[in-house]
Order: structure tokens, then C-alpha cells, then sequence
């Protein structure tokens, strides 16, 4: 089955600066990667995916790169906030083409 | 729209007795999961349900647990007798189609003492 690694596992900034979240995954015929965030005691909430037809995609203050033939994709939080403190986990769509695979997650802490 | 619903929200019962964790998924998604997520760890997959049929449940521990998805809507999952290492937040998740993601429910928070 698919397994989804995720670098690093704590991660902490400056407000303002910026944070990039790694992950790799296994099964080439993934072609979705969602990321979603989980405040403390809260349900994960998705905030960006890329599909594999593309390479990056933009939201704001973040982004997304997906590299196909490396397996590998990242999250980039440009100018943090400290409401970006969160545990960020990545995500891969299995090879039956019906169920997420999480990463182990990251901790971000943005000291303001 | 409203959002994916569970209770209890916290449970702790002791090891070798049962419980029963349920979900009510949005309206219309078909695709109905129930993760486990261990402190500190990414949510771990235990069942899929499409309307009331089960996609996988490869990795559900089916000695204790056990998960029924009823008329295709409301689910339930249950474990019995709970071990210590069940500890754990239980989270149900539905889903329009996968390429849309996942919405989570607020998860139920399980102490097995």
C-alpha cells in the first residue's frame, strides 16, 4: 500500500518568516495530495491539495510544489503568523484511487 | 452546510470493557471513514464504507473492533473488550469523492485506564 513520510516532525519560526514542510510517498500512480491542519483539540481541516496534472499551486500566504518523479511534495507557508501554529499533516491517495494515507505530521510553532 | 457530527466527544472507560463511538456524515457523501489518531501521529485508516457496503478493512483489529454503516448514513464503531493502546482519538470523515478530500468530524477522545 502507500506510505507517506513527513519532514520534519517539529518545526519552529519566527513570525515572518517562512516554513516548508516535506513529504514523500511510495506508490507512483498517486495523483492527489491534499494537506490539512489541526489546531490543538481540534479536527483536521483541509487547506490546500494539488492534483499531479500540475506542479504548484498558490492560496494566499501558501503553497504547494509537487515533484512526480522524485514522489515527493511540499508545503510552503510564506510570512507566519502565529495562528499558523498547528500540526500539519500531508496526505497521498492510495493506488485504488479511494482513501487518503496520512503522513506522521509536523508541529509548527511560529514564536512571535 | 453542517458538518460531519460525532459523540460522545470524550469517553474513559477501563480496559476490557466495550464502547460505542458514532458518527453522522454530511448529507449526500457517500463515502463514509473511520480513522484511529494516536498522540502525536498522523490518522491511521481502520474502515471505509461506501454507502452501506465496506470498501476496506484491512487494518481494523476485527478480534475487538467491529463498524457498521446502517441504510448508508449514520455509522457506528465499536470496541470490545478496549485494551490500553486503544487510547486514542477516533475520528469519522466523509467524503463527496476522494479528488474533493475528506471533512472530519471533531473526533471522540478515548482514555482506556
Amino acid at each position: 500500500g502507500e506510505n507517506v513520510e513527513q519532514h520534519p516532525s517539529t518545526l519552529s519560526v519566527q513570525e515572518g518568516d517562512s516554513a516548508v514542510i516535506k513529504c514523500t510517498y511510495s506508490d507512483s500512480a498517486s495523483n492527489y495530495f491534499p494537506w490539512y491542519k489541526q489546531e490543538l483539540g481540534k479536527r483536521p481541516q483541509l487547506i490546500i491539495d494539488i492534483r499531479s496534472n500540475v506542479g504548484e499551486k498558490k492560496d494566499q500566504r501558501i503553497a504547494v510544489t509537487l515533484n512526480k518523479t522524485a514522489k515527493h511534495f511540499s508545503l510552503h507557508i510564506t510570512e507566519t503568523q502565529p495562528e499558523d501554529s498547528a500540526v500539519y499533516f500531508c496526505a497521498a491517495i492510495n493506488n485504488a484511487g479511494n482513501m487518503l494515507t496520512f503522513g506522521g505530521g509536523t508541529r509548527l510553532m511560529v514564536k512571535p | 452546510e453542517a458538518g460531519v457530527a460525532q459523540s460522545p466527544r470524550y469517553k474513559i472507560i477501563e480496559k476490557r470493557q466495550s464502547v460505542a463511538f458514532w458518527c453522522n456524515p454530511i448529507s449526500g457523501h457517500a463515502t463514509l471513514y473511520w480513522y484511529q489518531q494516536i498522540l502525536g501521529q498522523g490518522p491511521k485508516l481502520l474502515i471505509q464504507f461506501q454507502n452501506n457496503g465496506v470498501v476496506d478493512d484491512s487494518q481494523l483489529p476485527k478480534d475487538r473492533f467491529s463498524a457498521e454503516r446502517l441504510k448508508g448514513v449514520d455509522s457506528t464503531l465499536k470496541i470490545q473488550p478496549a485494551k490500553l493502546e486503544d487510547s486514542a482519538v477516533y475520528l469519522c470523515a466523509s467524503s463527496f469523492g476522494i479528488l474533493y478530500g475528506y471533512t472530519f468530524g471533531s473526533g471522540t477522545r478515548l482514555t482506556v485506564v
